[in-house]
């Protein structure tokens, strides 16, 4: 039981809507992570926060923004929906300073746009 | 810019065997690795982490090694079970980046 839940489990949307994506860290982490999952592949990073700012980005473009609060959850936001959006979008949480930084993820939101 | 790889993509082993799964990274200069087990159209578990600093670790039969000098890492299943079945992943943590460099993932199956 890593504690870092998701929601929702399931969307589905059209293209050129907008998504938001949400996820509860586990309690005592203050770094979470996003990534997307496209079927078949390894999870690609798309950015991280640390103490609600933006600390870190892949290469994905800026229609992919994201929020983080002060109780450490987070938001996704996907504007202007492409086909190829479609994937599981992965955030995961850890407590950064620790020894290990183990990061915890979980369980997913699979996204379908059509 | 780090790059991950894992060999093999798939891998079909009778139960009871003892299986090895490979983990190859291009930037030595990393700060951890991690192994993860994902079942299909799941998140991912966290098995095992090797700081830059150790060598292997272990966790009842899994063990990981680490090899900074060649790029590598190695997860050794001891035993394996038809339980065991899922896709493993390795991810890399380097010094420069704040993110983990995840590899494509190895689909194992173990057949009772």
């Amino acid at each position: 039981e890593t504690g870092v839940t998701q929601s929702p489990t399931h969307l589905i949307k059209t293209r050129g809507q907008q998504v938001t994506l949400r996820c509860s860290s586990q309690s005592g982490h203050n770094t979470v992570s996003w990534y997307q999952q496209a079927l078949g592949q390894g999870p690609q990073f798309i950015f991280q926060y640390y103490r609600e700012e933006e600390n870190g980005r892949g290469n994905f473009p800026p229609r992919f923004s994201g929020l983080q609060f002060p109780n450490y959850s987070s938001e996704l936001n996907v504007n202007a929906l492409e086909l190829d959006d479609s994937a599981l979008y992965l955030c995961a949480s850890r407590r950064a300073g620790g020894y290990q930084e183990t990061q915890y993820f979980g369980p997913g939101t699979r996204l379908l746009v059509l | 810019k780090q790059e991950v790889t894992q060999i093999p993509a798939a891998l079909s082993v009778p139960e009871g065997e003892n299986l090895v799964l490979n983990c190859s990274f291009t930037d030595s200069a990393i700060y951890n690795l991690q192994w993860f087990r994902q079942d299909p159209g799941k998140g991912l578990t966290s098995l095992l982490l090797i700081q830059s600093s150790q060598r292997e670790q272990t966790s009842g039969r899994l063990n990981a090694s680490l090899d900074k000098s060649s790029g590598r890492s190695t997860l050794y299943i001891a035993a394996s079970q038809p339980g065991d079945s899922a896709t493993y992943l390795c991810a890399a943590r380097d010094n420069y980046g704040q993110n983990f460099v995840f590899g494509p993932g190895t689909r194992l199956s173990v057949l009772p």
